[in-house]
């Protein structure tokens, strides 16, 4: 069974600042996936990064970047000089890899709010 | 390209009623998803579709829901009876392969049961 944990339900930071959330995961598989997804208050899903596990460089996209520690099983989100606009609730999910049947196992969502 | 496409994007029904909601999926996409988001559950996977075939539906709550893909872009979840209970959003995703592809999520539908 696959689990995904994010402690912590709710965060804030300053615009411009940053902010990391964190994410935890348990899984028997060597091959699987990682993934930030962003639900704003619009509440359609977004995939704001991916990071496969066979890969040791972090995934980067733009102001968000990740920290994955595989041997921690942890999986961290960084958002660099945040914007209004990432005030969203933010989900971490893992699959299983390879061309099996990739079910999502997703966290319990921690609520990003960005101050002005 | 267009996304996924959710309709309707809200409905609002008495219990007993029948629900019908419907998914587009992403021209190319062979594999369909349909999840389901409420604030004590989170985000839990109800059914997933392979080439129009249902391969996991062990997230199916009860006899009272089906889905089907008449044909290899378009998918119904169906609720009947509705219960109060029912009440959440339902997602459809879909993606290009039956491996880890990445799922594009639609809009969602936002049930209330009354």
């Amino acid at each position: 069974a696959q689990t995904v944990t994010q402690s912590q339900p709710e965060m804030s930071v300053q615009e411009a600042e940053t902010v990391t959330l964190s994410c935890t995961y348990d899984t028997s598989e060597n091959n699987y996936y990682l993934f930030w997804y962003k639900q704003p208050p619009s509440r359609q899903m977004i995939l704001v990064i991916r990071q496969e596990a066979y890969k040791q460089q972090n995934a980067t996209e733009n102001r968000f970047s990740v920290n994955f520690q595989k041997a921690a099983k942890s999986f961290s989100l960084k958002i660099s000089d945040s914007q209004l606009g990432d005030t969203a609730m933010y989900f971490c999910a893992l699959s299983r890899g390879g061309t099996s049947y990739g079910k999502l196992t997703f966290g319990q969502g921690t609520i990003l709010t960005v101050h002005p | 390209d267009a996304g996924v496409i959710q309709s309707p994007r809200h409905e609002v029904t008495e219990m007993g009623q029948e629900v019908t909601l419907r998914c587009k999926l992403i021209s190319g996409h062979n594999s369909l998803f349909w999840y389901r988001q409420t604030m004590m559950r989170g985000l839990e996977l109800l059914i997933y579709f392979n080439n129009n075939v249902p391969i996991d539906d062990s997230g199916m709550p009860e006899d009272r829901f089906s889905a089907k893909m008449p044909n290899a872009s378009f998918s119904t979840l169906k609720i009947q009876p509705s219960e109060p209970r029912d009440s959440a959003v339902y997602f459809c995703a879909s993606s290009l392969g039956a491996g880890a592809d990445t799922q594009y999520f639609g809009p969602g539908t936002r049930l209330t049961v009354l």
